[in-house]
């Protein structure tokens, strides 16, 4: 079983919709990223979270500590917020706190 | 504020050739972080340096690559008699402490003729 898992695997919703994604993990951790990896593109960090909620525009992050539960939540969505969205925990292990543990990603597709 | 920097964007070479890859991290960034990304898998983590230093290579293999971040200049992952499982997307990021959040490159798309 990894580590981090991701669900669904792929998500496929009409403009508009509410859109949520989620991320369990087994370990203990110091922070959970999430990431958007376009097709063929780069990675750009959307939220560093530790606790509580976060919110950037659409998007709002959630963490339940206790749970090992995160979700990334997207209001209104676009054609543009199609991507994958990956989940990358930061573990708390014996002095290796700065390695990212990752889940495989949900692709996300908005279709007009 | 330029991000991190990755070069070249696509790298193809054939089997036994070398491959060398750049990263250049953001300004004040002194922290290193490689990712491999192989085809339908997700991101794994390969090394981890600071300025001249490997702190952690735990996931990278033990042969044919190495990494280095000089103390003037861009880290360089180098694979050495690259093979066809090598293809995969390779990702940089950096950060300013090992605490602070890492900001990742566009990544260099390797292909293995």
């Amino acid at each position: 079983k990894n580590e981090v898992e991701q669900s669904p695997q792929n998500l496929t919703a009409q403009e508009g919709e509410f859109i949520t994604i989620n991320c369990s993990y087994s370990v203990g951790i110091s922070a959970l990223h999430w990431l958007q990896q376009h097709p063929g593109g780069g990675i750009v960090s959307l939220f560093m979270l530790s606790s509580g909620k976060k919110k950037h525009g659409r998007l709002i992050a959630t963490i339940n500590i206790q749970e090992k539960h995160s979700s990334l939540h997207i209001t209104a969505s676009h054609p543009r917020d199609s991507a994958v969205y990956i989940c990358a925990v930061k573990r708390v292990s014996g002095g290796s706190n700065y390695k990212l543990t990752f889940g495989k990603g949900t692709l996300l597709t908005v279709n007009p | 504020n330029a991000g991190v920097m990755q070069n070249p964007r696509h790298l193809v070479r054939r089997r036994g050739q070398e491959a060398r890859l750049r990263c250049s991290p953001m300004k004040g960034h002194s922290h290193v972080y490689w990712y491999r990304q192989l085809p339908e898998e997700g991101l794994k983590f390969m090394v981890y340096l600071q300025k001249e230093n490997i702190i952690d290579e735990s996931g990278m293999p033990k042969e044919r690559f190495s990494a280095e971040f000089p103390k003037e200049g861009p880290s360089i992952l180098r694979i050495q008699q690259v093979v066809r499982g090598d293809s995969a997307a390779y990702f940089c990021a950096s950060s300013r402490t090992n605490n602070q959040p890492q900001h990742f490159g566009d990544g260099t798309r390797l292909s293995i003729l």
